[in-house]
């Protein structure tokens, strides 16, 4: 069982916009900055947003990201095919002086 | 290019040990901290164990504490974890990331390509 908590799958089709969220608690979330990570089939993950809402050089800005309380979100806008992975929501947990990980939440481009 | 090698990976029996190296290059090694994160067949990311940039202060999840340990040899410009006693729910594909930010406010900007430990008899 995971720290944070991301509803297990999602789904969109082409063109339109979807949200995945995350939910922790105050010794993670609540205390520090939020971070997505992209896992597409059979690769390694990829940072997609850090600190809550800042994106790598190269991601596209249809990748955003916001926080509010202990919870966090992912929002992807104009979905694409190529966006089918597995998308992990990470943060700092203080009491565990490590990371914590969501489960996951795959997404499919219907 | 940032890029990070991981090796060692492979089949081990249970109570076994494995050392998993990660190789890194095209950035200033020493300067960074570093984590173990582990993903089991079919499931999501677990956190391992991480390094800070000189080696001095080490951390680890409560289910490797005590059976794994975290190293860096910054001559070489590797990273390596040393498991021992592994057990089945050890299984998993191991990645090295390296981490970037200070203070809570961290997160693992490049990630290697991962090696896959396999704990059966």
């Amino acid at each position: 069982q995971s720290v944070l908590t991301q509803s297990p799958s999602a789904s969109g089709t082409p063109g339109l916009r979807v949200t995945i969220s995350c939910s922790g608690s105050s010794s993670n979330i609540g205390s520090n900055t939020v971070n997505w990570y992209q896992q597409l089939p059979g690769t390694a993950p990829k940072l997609l947003i850090y600190n809550n809402h800042q994106r790598p050089s190269g991601v596209p800005d249809r990748f955003s990201g916001s926080k509010s309380g202990t919870s966090a979100s992912l929002a992807i806008s104009g979905l694409q095919s190529e966006d089918e992975a597995d998308y992990y929501c990470a943060a700092w947990d203080d009491s565990l002086n490590g990371p914590v990980f969501g489960g996951g939440t795959k997404l499919t481009v219907l | 290019e940032v890029q990070l090698v991981e090796s060692g990976g492979g089949l081990v029996q249970p109570g076994g040990s494995l050392r998993l190296s990660c190789a890194a290059s095209g950035f200033t090694f020493s300067s960074y901290w570093m984590l173990w994160v582990r993903q089991a067949p079919g499931k999501g990311l677990v956190w391992v164990s991480h390094i800070d940039s000189d080696g001095s202060f080490t951390n680890y999840a409560n289910s490797v504490k005590g059976r794994f340990t975290i190293s860096r040899d910054n001559a070489k410009n590797t990273l390596y974890l040393q498991m021992n006693s592994l057990r089945g729910e050890d299984t998993a594909v191991y990645y090295c990331a390296r981490v970037q930010g200070y203070g809570g406010q961290y997160y693992f900007d490049h990630w290697g390509q991962g090696t896959l430990v396999t704990v059966s008899s």
